[in-house]
């Protein structure tokens, strides 16, 4: 089993919802990563998580709060999100934080509105 | 820093080669990828290659890398319809997993 599965594959929500975004896989892997892509742009960094732990926060707003519950999950809880956060967001695992291969999730389609 | 260009956009007919390239500016980097996103799916790993090689061969696709330059390029050999997509490259540097990726080269194979 080589899959990251996300969870849903598209998501709309209002300002003031509350909603999460799941991510799953069963590789053993140690890392997992969130990314945010835009629309015709790159995947950027949001968090790593490594050993369960978040080792990165590359300065995303508050509004966006990851969790790791095990070593297999990793959500991203969401909460009083602006328009401009719509976006294709990834979930990625690799056998460690210092691993070549990062394997991608299929991404959860979100739209605020 | 890392910052990695792509130019943006190649047409080619089917059972073409076709070459997309990257630049890349952190002389630091150990691996380079090459990433395929089909649309609206996510991205899917295709090759990547060490920072001391200069080509590497999988099946239709090869990488050259020009250190000197730091020039990235993927080769599809016989491009299919299947091949159409958005190919990001990507750099990383040892010890540091993230991921630093180029614009993305979109590629379109007209059967």
């Amino acid at each position: 089993d080589t899959e990251v599965t996300q969870t849903p594959k598209h998501l709309v929500m209002g300002m003031t919802n509350k909603k999460s975004l799941k991510c799953e896989q069963h590789m053993g892997h140690r890392a997992m990563y969130w990314y945010k892509q835009k629309a015709k742009k790159p995947p950027e960094l949001m968090f790593v998580y490594s050993y369960e732990k978040l080792s990165i926060n590359e300065s995303v707003p508050s509004r966006f709060s990851p969790e790791c519950p095990n070593s297999s999950l990793l959500n991203l809880h969401l909460h009083a999100l602006q328009p401009e956060d719509s976006a294709l967001y990834l979930c990625a695992s690799s056998q460690t934080d210092r691993d070549t291969e990062a394997f991608f999730g299929q991404g959860t389609r979100l739209t605020v509105v | 820093g890392e910052d990695v260009e792509q130019s943006l956009f190649l047409s080619v007919r089917e059972g073409d080669s076709s070459v997309i390239n990257c630049t890349y500016t952190d002389s630091s980097s150990t691996y380079l990828y090459w990433y395929k996103q089909e649309p609206g799916a996510g991205l899917q790993l295709l090759t990547y290659i060490f920072s001391n090689m200069d080509m590497k061969q999988d099946q239709r696709l090869t990488v050259l890398l020009n250190k000197k330059d730091k020039h990235l390029s993927l080769r599809i050999a016989d491009t299919q319809t299947g091949d159409s997509a958005i190919y990001f490259c990507a750099e990383s540097i040892y010890g540091n997993n993230r991921l630093a990726f180029g614009k993305g080269n979109q590629v379109v194979v007209i059967p």
